[in-house]
């Protein structure tokens, strides 16, 4: 079956940075988009990006230009997440979600998701 | 970006009750939107998406509707398992998510 099987929870300084891993299997994993949503205690979900099977394509939010990178080690079937210069506001549970589809161009709706990684930012 | 405004927050029924839940957006998303269910401790459940269709293994119970800026998911009749939060999301123009509605015990 479908697993998305991520990092442990991580606790960073402010300014610091954290590299979230997402771990696939039951599928193949070069025929699937991979997103990353975030949601903070007691709020709605927030999307951060997007990367495309092979890894070589990524878009992300507006909101996070410049300090989020995604990347794909597709010999371990695995995503990773990066986020610069963190902040309080940045304190959330982190998860990446498969998209719907098997294709070049994804659907962006989000089918599987991971169990989930929080991250907390406190000095 | 997008605006998806839910309503109503919260939302009290007892089993077995219709539950019809409100999602609004603040330009067309023509039929790009989808609606998940989260209860506590664990990721969203894709249950419907573009508007009206159900995603695999979700019972038919659970439909959808609405096209431009005004949809509606709806629970036929709620089962102890429906109790959770609803989110509304679109795909239109990059993704963005509502701020959620809460299904709770009566």
């Amino acid at each position: 079956q479908v697993q998305l099987v991520q990092s442990g929870a991580e606790v960073k300084k402010p300014g610091a940075s954290v590299k979230v891993s997402c771990k696939a299997s039951g599928y193949t994993f070069t025929n699937y988009h991979m997103h990353w949503v975030r949601q903070a205690p007691g709020q709605g979900p927030e999307w951060l990006g997007i990367i495309n099977p092979s890894g070589d394509v990524t878009t992300y939010a507006q909101k996070f230009q410049g300090r989020i990178t995604v990347t794909t080690d597709t010999s371990t079937s695995t995503v990773y997440m990066e986020l610069s210069s963190l902040t309080s506001e940045d304190t959330a549970f982190y998860y990446c979600a498969r998209d719907i589809v098997s294709n070049r161009m994804p659907l962006n709706y989000l089918d599987r998701w991971g169990q989930g990684t929080l991250v907390t930012v406190s000095s | 970006e997008i605006v998806l405004t839910q309503s109503p927050a919260t939302l009290s029924l007892s089993p077995g009750e219709r539950a019809t839940l409100s999602c609004r957006a603040s330009q067309s998303v023509s039929n790009y939107l989808a609606w998940y269910q989260q209860k506590p401790g664990q990721a969203p459940r894709l249950l419907i998406f573009d508007a009206s269709y159900r995603a695999t293994g979700i019972p038919a119970r659970f439909s959808g509707s609405g096209s431009g800026t005004d949809f509606t998911l709806t629970i036929s009749s709620v089962e102890p398992e429906d109790f959770a939060v609803y989110y509304c999301q679109q795909r239109s123009k990059f993704l963005t998510f509502g701020g959620g509605t809460k299904v709770e015990i009566k």
